[in-house]
């Protein structure tokens, strides 16, 4: 069975930019979250969606938003990109949410430049 | 604040040796753990997880040990190999609500052939 999808891989922005990153869960999860991962340090939580709704959003500005679709997939955009927001984000999937091991997937590599 | 600390960034050992990760964590709200395997330009690769109704849980080689009264967590690794060498995480989370995960910096560690 094929395990978190993301895409792109790698993506480089300049400053003030927007993008947007994709992610296919596990088949059959309903819950997608997303971390950002600065090099050296540990994952960061920046949202999480159960069908379809939103049901937790971390320490980050409104430039970040998700939403998640029908067949549980996700997206992550951010706006006005920073320097700062170099990183890997990486995204993970659940069965059904809280307490449940979470499946990540290999990330994308964003650079600004 | 939430915080989820390891005692030890770095860890050698012998191929065939006995691994200890240990983890320190802060909220006492937290109720379930899980630690995660991260290679180098991959995500974090489940491993295992407890919740907080458990003192020990033992999987494939693996063995987690949580000690509520000290807010402390452990990863044991059995007769450790080259390819356990990589960066260990240790994470907190919640079993009810947002599936939010607080991850510490990690532990770094080599197996020596």
């Amino acid at each position: 069975d094929a395990g978190v999808t993301q895409s792109p891989t790698h993506l480089i922005k300049t400053r003030g930019q927007h993008v947007t990153l994709r992610c296919s869960p596990i088949s059959g999860h309903k819950s997608v979250s997303w971390y950002q991962q600065v090099l050296g340090q540990g994952p960061q939580f920046i949202f999480q969606y159960y069908e379809k709704e939103e049901r937790g959003r971390g320490n980050f500005p409104d430039r970040f938003s998700a939403r998640q679709f029908p067949n549980y997939s996700s997206e992550l955009n951010v706006n006005a990109l920073l320097l700062g927001d170099s990183a890997l984000y990486l995204c993970a999937s659940s069965w059904q949410g809280s307490g449940q091991p979470q499946h990540f997937g290999d990330g994308t590599r964003l650079s600004i430049l | 604040g939430e915080s989820v600390g390891l005692h030890l960034p770095t860890l050698s050992v012998q191929e065939g040796d006995n691994s200890i990760i240990n983890c320190a964590y802060s909220n006492s709200a937290s109720d379930y753990f899980i630690w995660y395997k991260q290679e180098s330009g991959k995500g974090p690769q489940f491993i295992i997880d407890i919740r907080s109704n458990m003192d020990k849980r033992q999987g494939q080689r693996v063995t987690v040990l949580l000690n509520k009264t000290v807010k402390h967590l452990s990863l044991q690794i059995a007769a450790t190999q080259p390819g356990d060498s990589a960066v260990y995480f240790c994470a907190e989370g919640s079993q009810g609500g947002s599936e939010k995960l607080v991850f510490g910096k990690g532990t770094k560690l080599t197996v020596n052939p």
